[in-house]
């Protein structure tokens, strides 16, 4: 079946480093996004890897390995703008290549 | 470009009353999406559409239908309320399903606060 597991809440202080884990089991993996999600709003793209390594993207960085069904966000420098959720989604060929989303990884800064 | 809206933004229903959602994208995409989001659980997709005129079941259909007469438009119906869909309802939309070596970017509505009494 499909799954993905994100850990529910972190927390980090004001100007650290942070990193968020995914890990995914899927039959017919063909890319993974990363999604920002503050409270009462939308989900708005941050990154997308569908090769091994790692994508950077200002603050944000994001790593995939395909062959240990695993991914992580790295968010460095923390702002008290970074609160927000992180989404985990993975694209499925065996879904009519429809994302399959995690629960979403709650952070929480603090000064 | 307003990018995608949703209409309404709150809406309390009785059980077993009819209601439907609007989405709308001026961004000329052709793949639109309808999600619920629930505590503790993921975006699930309840239908999605790849083009005017043509809708497709996503995971959590039952209860729900849809309709894109217009490329700009989808439409998500509640037929018969039901206070298991009280949830958090998102539209999104894409400009293309892409293969392996690109990606589609999906853009999301502000959301809509359903509460099924």
């Amino acid at each position: 079946g499909q799954n993905i597991d994100q850990p529910t809440e972190m927390t980090a202080t004001e100007g650290a480093i942070v990193q968020i884990n995914c890990t995914y089991q899927t039959s017919g993996f063909n890319g993974l996004f990363w999604y920002q999600q503050h409270a009462g709003e939308a989900p708005t793209f941050l990154s997308y890897n569908v090769l091994d390594g790692l994508e950077e993207k200002g603050r944000f960085s994001s790593f995939l390995s395909r062959s240990k069904g695993y991914s992580y966000l790295l968010l460095k420098e923390l702002q008290m703008k970074d609160s927000a959720s992180y989404l985990c989604a993975v694209r499925d060929v065996n879904s009519n290549y429809q994302l399959i989303w995690g629960a979403g990884t709650k952070l929480i800064i603090k000064p | 470009n307003a990018g995608v809206t949703q209409t309404p933004k709150f809406r309390v229903l009785k059980t077993g009353q009819s209601m439907t959602l609007l989405c709308a994208q001026d961004m000329n995409h052709e793949y639109m999406y309808w999600y619920r989001q629930d505590p503790g659980m993921g975006l699930r997709l309840i239908h999605y559409s790849v083009g005017e005129g043509t809708t497709a079941k996503g995971e959590v259909p039952d209860g729900y239908n849809v309709s894109r007469l217009k490329k700009q438009n989808f439409l998500l119906g509640l037929e018969s309320a039901a206070p298991s869909q009280t949830s958090v309802y998102f539209c999104a939309s894409s400009y293309k399903l892409a293969g392996a070596k690109d990606h589609d970017t999906q853009y999301f509505g502000p959301g809509t606060r359903l509460t099924v009494l």
